[in-house]
């Protein structure tokens, strides 16, 4: 069955620090792959997308994630984490089996400290 | 915004009424979805819709039913509401052509069943 894995329930950096949020999917075809961030009490907004090509991806607010076929992974990464990226982070494979259907990751807290 | 309206975005109702929560697309979009979301389980799929009375069982649907009588409306109906729904529902709309994979949220509805 197609599933996504985030490890990590909560990560806390410093303010500045660099940033990487985990993902394994398990998916027996090429898979379109996604992150999207939830603010609190917000909907949920997407960063970034892979479905072909570059395995490298670039996102808004100035995340990237890479797409590593052997390792079944979708890293979401940041090079200075800012504040205001205190967030809620779900990583999501899309599926097209009988209709496109999105499955979620549990997803990630991200605390930011001064 | 992604041209998505969820109402109401909050109710409580008491255990064993109806309840229907509403989404409304002016996308013209031909997929759309209903998820949940509880803490440490992310958002799971309830029921989706991939055209006017075309809809198709999530992997959480039991004590749920959907309808779709016109694209742009899609209705969650809650047959005799128990605490265990207690959530927060969201709507997604997805295109169903080109090359834009990703699904767009509404806003949410915090559902509380006493």
């Amino acid at each position: 069955a197609q599933s996504v894995t985030q490890p990590d329930i909560h990560i806390t950096v410093s303010e500045g620090a660099s940033l990487e949020l985990r993902c394994n999917y398990s998916y027996g075809a090429t898979p379109y792959l996604f992150w999207y961030v939830q603010s609190p009490g917000q909907g949920l907004q997407l960063l970034l997308k892979y479905f072909s090509g570059d395995t490298l991806v670039q996102g808004i607010k100035g995340f990237e994630a890479e797409f590593k076929r052997s390792q079944s992974s979708f890293n979401l990464r940041k090079p200075s984490v800012h504040w205001s990226d205190a967030a809620e982070y779900f990583c999501a494979v899309g599926i097209n089996t009988g209709g496109f259907k999105t499955i979620f990751g549990a997803g990630t807290r991200l605390f930011v400290k001064a | 915004d992604a041209g998505i309206t969820q109402s109401p975005r909050h109710k409580v109702t008491e255990t064993g009424t109806p309840v229907t929560l509403r989404c409304h697309q002016t996308e013209n979009h031909r997929y759309m979805y209903w998820y949940r979301q509880d803490p440490g389980h992310g958002l799971r799929l309830i029921h989706y819709s991939y055209g006017v009375k075309d809809t198709d069982k999530g992997e959480v649907s039991d004590g749920y039913s959907v309808s779709r009588s016109k694209t742009e409306d899609f209705l969650l109906t809650l047959e005799s509401a128990t605490s265990s729904q207690t959530s927060v529902y969201f709507c997604a709309i997805r295109p169903g052509t080109g090359i834009l994979p990703e699904a767009f949220f509404g806003q949410g509805t915090r559902l509380t069943v006493v």
